[in-house]
């Protein structure tokens, strides 16, 4: 079965640092670009950041460039996303996703994984 | 404000077609292809529709998209309960290099 698992989430101080992961499964891992995906309490779905499947080429939001860093570890089958410097306003769901269809095609999610920034 | 710009809601009663727009520019929509995604209460998103107009496995015929120029289309024939959702539309910019997404359709059966 093709599955997405998403950790890491948790309630951190502003300012502080996250690293979320993706666990990969039934899938070769290498062969797809993958993404991050969040969505803010009560609002809409916001593209964070790609990488493709040999991690050569990355892209990031501009509301998250300088802060997050997104790499993959195809030998783990595992995705991830290191996020520092943290605000109010990075508080949401964080889903992992497959792009199978070209960059935004995403046809698999995983079940996301949830980050507070509360002092 | 969203890069790709969606009515807030949409409604319909059973059986009917709603359609839901989404408008965008030469750098997104007028460049590349179009994404839809559904998303029910509480659950991950579900891609709808693929490069404009293509359906995922599994996906049923009465879900279709379209794209003219600088804007795209879901439709919805046939309107069920288990419609009722928030429906976004998503395509690669490639003036900010990056994804964007619409601000999201609640559909709403009625």
């Amino acid at each position: 079965e093709v599955q997405l698992v998403e950790s890491g989430g948790g309630l951190v101080k502003p300012g502080g640092s996250l690293r979320l992961s993706c666990a990969a499964s039934g899938f070769t891992f290498s062969s797809y670009s993958m993404n991050w995906v969040r969505q803010a309490p009560g609002k809409g779905l916001e593209w964070v950041s790609s990488i493709s499947g040999s991690g050569s080429y990355i892209y990031y939001a501009d509301s998250v460039k300088g802060r997050f860093t997104i790499s993959r570890d195809n030998a783990k089958n595992s995705l991830y996303l290191q996020i520092n410097s943290l605000r109010a306003e990075d508080t949401a769901v964080y889903y992992c996703a497959r792009a199978k269809y070209d960059s935004l095609g995403l046809d698999v999610w995983g079940q996301g994984t949830t980050v507070t920034v509360s002092s | 404000q969203s890069v790709l710009t969606q009515p807030p809601s949409a409604s319909g009663t059973p059986g009917q077609r709603v359609t839901i727009s989404c408008s965008g520019s030469t750098s997104n929509i007028g460049t590349n292809t179009v994404n839809w995604y559904q998303q029910l209460p509480g659950t991950a998103p579900k891609l709808l529709i693929y490069s404009n107009n293509q359906r995922p496995s599994g996906v049923p015929d009465r879900f279709s998209g379209s794209k003219s120029g600088t804007s795209a289309s879901l439709a919805i024939s046939g309107l069920q309960s288990e419609d009722e959702a928030d429906y976004y539309c998503a395509a690669w910019d490639d003036s900010l290099d990056g994804g964007v997404f619409g601000g999201g359709t609640k559909l709403t059966v009625l």
